[in-house]
Formats: structure tokens, C-alpha cells, sequence
């Protein structure tokens, strides 16, 4: 069964620390995978999108790599902000007419 | 400036109502989809478009119904038949599904339409 799994599930940091939100897929054949962030009571926003031949790629200070060997992708947040607190989604997208695959979201909370 | 307008921002309905939910794009894109959005769940698909007059069940369409008559436009209506209709709605379009892999590249998203039963 295609799924997309987050962790953690919420965060709380101090302003100015960095964070790495994990996701783990087992969707196959894999063709890309996204990254969305979605403040409260708004649509998600594209950060980044990789496919399989790409590591690493960096939006600002949110930096996502890609290791699909293991199936896994990790979201990188540098020097984070109070506008940072958001709920960040990671999406998989198989290849083909497959649907997208949405993950639960890790809730991150930015505090002063 | 383009994008995805939704409307309302939010609605509530009596049981027994039908609603319908507006989702209008200015991006020119050919595909547009409607997610429905809980806590503690990923997004679900109820419906999609790849092109004008014709539209495919998501994997939660039992409910719900759909139409695309232009291509900037596509209302979802909740109906009486869908139980538990309370959730955060969004619309969202991409250029063309099938391209760059699953659903056409990248998804742009409304800023969603939050639906409570009264």
C-alpha cells in the first residue's frame, strides 16, 4: 500500500534554532516528492519538488534532500522564524496517472 | 496577479442541505482537483478534472458532485447524501496531470473553504 509517513507528528523550537522534519514513503514506482507548508486556515504552498535524480534542493533556509534508496526525505529549516510556524506536508507523487500521496503533516511551533 | 480563489472562506449548513463550494483559476491550467482535508489525515482526493466537460471520482467521491463547464471553474457541491461533511476544503489546479510524473507537476491551492454542519 502506498503510504507517506511524518515525524514527528508536532515540534516546538526556540526562534533562531534550526529543525529537520523526517518523512518516510513506500510509494512505487516513486516520480517526485514535495514538500508544502501550510499555515492555519490556509492552502498548502509548494517549498520544494524533487525527482528521483536530485539529493539536495534549497528554497531560503528550507533545505530538502532526497535519498531514494532508503525512501526517505528529510526537510531542513536554518535559522528559524516565528512565520516558520506552520504545518509542513510532504506529498509523493508515483509515476504515471498514480494520484498524489499526502502525508499527515508535522505541526511545527516557533516560539520566541 | 494569478491564482486560485475560493469562496466562501466559510459556510455552514443545516442537515438535509445541499451546498456548493466555488473554486475559480486564472492560471490557464488544464487539470483541477478538490481535497478535503480533516484533522489528523492526510489530504483526500474527491474529485478531479483534466479537461472541460469531463471530471474522474477521488478516492472519497460518495457525497459529493462535481462540474466543469469552463476551465477557469470548478464547484464542488456537497449534498445531503455525504454524513459527515464538516472539514477544511481545498481546491487546487496544476498544468497538466500526467506530466513530470503523477498529477501534472506542481499543485497550486486555494486558500480552501471550511464547511461545519450545523
Amino acid at each position: 500500500k502506498n503510504q507517506v509517513e511524518q515525524s514527528p507528528q508536532s515540534l516546538i523550537i526556540l526562534e533562531g534554532k534550526n529543525c529537520t522534519l523526517q518523512c518516510n514513503y513506500t510509494v512505487s514506482p516513486f516520480s517526485n516528492l514535495r514538500w508544502y507548508k501550510q499555515d492555519t486556515g490556509r492552502g498548502p504552498v509548494s517549498l520544494t519538488i524533487m525527482t528521483f535524480s536530485e539529493n539536495t534542493k534549497s528554497n531560503g533556509r528550507y533545505t530538502a534532500t532526497l535519498d531514494a534508496d532508503t525512501k526517505q526525505s528529510s526537510l531542513h529549516i536554518t535559522a528559524s522564524q516565528l512565520s516558520d510556524s506552520a504545518s509542513y506536508i510532504c506529498v509523493v507523487s508515483g509515476t504515471g496517472f498514480q494520484k498524489l500521496v499526502f502525508g499527515t503533516g508535522t505541526r511545527l511551533l516557533v516560539s520566541p | 496577479d494569478g491564482g486560485i480563489t475560493q469562496s466562501p472562506k466559510y459556510l455552514f449548513r443545516k442537515e438535509g442541505q445541499n451546498v456548493t463550494l466555488s473554486c475559480e483559476q486564472n492560471l490557464n491550467h488544464d487539470a483541477m482537483y478538490w481535497y478535503r482535508q480533516d484533522p489528523g489525515q492526510g489530504l483526500r482526493l474527491i474529485y478531479y478534472s483534466q479537461i472541460v466537460n469531463d471530471f474522474q471520482k477521488g478516492d472519497i467521491a460518495e457525497g459529493y458532485s462535481v462540474s466543469r463547464e469552463k476551465k477557469e471553474s470548478f464547484p464542488l457541491t456537497v449534498t445531503s447524501a455525504q454524513k459527515n461533511p464538516t472539514a477544511f476544503y481545498l481546491c487546487a489546479s496544476s498544468v497538466k496531470q500526467g506530466l513530470a510524473g503523477g498529477m501534472g507537476g506542481e499543485l497550486f491551492f486555494g486558500e480552501g473553504s471550511r464547511l461545519t454542519v450545523l
